[in-house]
């Protein structure tokens, strides 16, 4: 398994801030993922970040909106730029892990719950 | 493309009781089924999930389901439930193909009353 950790935990921020959240895994995984989890909804991938390349992001979201780093294969980072409170969700993490029955699990980290006001 | 839909936004039902929490999907392509527990300030953590083989697949906590076919289902079921398995809980599938793209469904939110 990963143990993933993530700061921070919950923030408030005005809106046409940024801020960034950093997650942090206890094993070298070459996948990381960025989810949004907005209120009432089900979680959405927002990019995929793989060490040494650029992100790739899904339909809808935009590197200008959510840059990410990836500068190991232990950290990364998730930017909000320029918030508004329709960016008010809950901001996770997952790492991709190649088990035993073939199939690569994704281990969640605790999330950041972002409030923009 | 594949889709999730959970109808129950919220299930509440009493301590011991027994409680079914319901899942289902569409996909054309072979998918793989997963439900994830979500504690209040936490990540979400993997409860079971069908590969392949047997439809009937336990996972921790006393938790089991049971993957149908021809209804697109996966509904998540405990015999008896307690108070700290009150939760957020996502059905979730991803095509069989060794992609790693979950699609989530909305949640149901367990309340285990006492």
């Amino acid at each position: 398994s990963a143990v993933i950790s993530q700061k921070p935990s919950r923030d408030i921020c005005q809106r046409g801030t940024s801020l960034t959240i950093q997650c942090q895994v206890d094993s070298q995984v070459t996948m990381m993922f960025w989810y949004r989890q907005q209120p009432g909804q089900s979680l959405t991938l927002i990019a995929t970040a793989n060490q040494g390349s650029e992100a790739t992001y899904e339909s809808g979201f935009v590197i200008d909106k959510f840059p990410i780093s990836r500068p190991n294969l232990t950290f990364s980072t998730l930017t909000v730029s320029n918030m508004s409170p329709e960016d008010s969700s809950i901001y996770l993490c997952s790492v991709e892990l190649g088990l035993a029955d073939s199939y690569n699990e994704q281990f969640f980290g605790p999330g950041t719950r972002l409030t923009v006001l | 493309a594949q889709s999730v839909t959970q109808l129950d936004s919220q299930v509440p039902v009493f301590e011991e009781a027994p409680v079914e929490l319901r899942c289902n999907y569409s996909s054309s392509v072979s998918v793989y089924l997963f439900w994830y527990v979500q504690y209040p300030n936490q990540g979400l953590q993997l409860l079971l999930k069908y590969l392949s083989g047997s439809t009937l697949v336990k996972g921790i906590n006393g938790f089991e389901a049971e993957f149908n076919k021809s209804q697109t289902s996966f509904h998540l079921r405990k015999p008896s439930v307690h108070i700290s398995d009150t939760a957020e809980y996502f059905c979730a599938v991803m095509k069989a193909s060794g992609t790693y793209k979950y699609i989530f469904g909305t949640g149901t939110r367990l309340k285990v009353l006492a």
